[in-house]
């Protein structure tokens, strides 16, 4: 398995602004993911975020609003950009660990926008 | 796109009582996850399958990959208050995953 944290762990945050979430995990892994959970909904995958190349988003997803950093193989970034109430939810990273690559996740971000 | 069809959509138990729950799909799946995720946390891996016709346990809880590796149940045994939250099944094939839209467990008092 592997230890993931999250910041910040919440927010409340005004329409228009931006917001960088960071997930930290304490060994390295190449495959890094990011989802979004809106209240009482299931998970919905943003993009995949692999060391050393660009994060690969999923459909209805675009790197303008949810731009992505992977500086290194124990890091990540996303920001959600310009937003809109619409983008309040739970935001979480998941990492993918060798050799089936099940996916262990961080504790969240739970953002509300105004 | 792909989805998983997870049932039930919530469950009203006594404590003491057993669960399961079931996932289905219309695709085949390399492995089947199953998490818990509680009030304000992330989800957290319970029990993963990896072969068809796979049965494994973990203490109460007890899960089977689907001969057709298009379903999986999961089977809580005699379930105590802290087996309340919610539990989603996930189909992965390569590296990524699809979530059923989780069962919510409510034990009575």
């Amino acid at each position: 398995s592997a230890v993931i944290s999250q910041k910040p762990s919440r927010d409340i945050c005004q329409r228009g602004t931006s917001l960088t979430i960071q997930c930290q995990v304490d060994s390295q892994v190449t495959m890094m993911f990011w989802y979004r959970q809106q209240p009482g909904q299931s998970l919905t995958l943003i993009a995949t975020a692999n060391q050393g190349s660009e994060a690969t988003y999923e459909s209805g997803f675009v790197i303008d609003k949810f731009p992505i950093s992977r500086p290194n193989l124990t890091f990540s970034t996303l920001t959600v950009s310009n937003m809109s109430p619409e983008d309040s939810s739970i935001y979480l990273c998941s990492v993918g660990v060798a050799p089936y690559n099940e996916q262990f996740f961080g504790p969240g971000t739970r953002l509300t926008v105004l | 796109g792909q989805q998983l069809n997870q049932s039930p959509q919530s469950m009203f138990i006594q404590e003491g009582e057993d669960v399961s729950m079931n996932c289905t799909s219309s695709s085949i799946f390399n492995t089947w996850l199953w998490y818990k995720q509680d009030p304000g946390e992330g989800p957290v891996l319970l029990i993963a399958l990896y072969k068809a016709g796979e049965l494994t346990s973990n203490g109460r809880l007890t899960a089977q990959f689907g001969i057709t590796r298009k379903d999986s149940f999961l089977n809580i045994s005699a379930s105590i208050p802290s087996d309340v939250g919610i539990y989603f099944c996930a189909g992965q094939r390569h590296d990524k995953i699809i979530f059923g839209k989780g069962t919510r467990l409510h034990i009575l008092p």
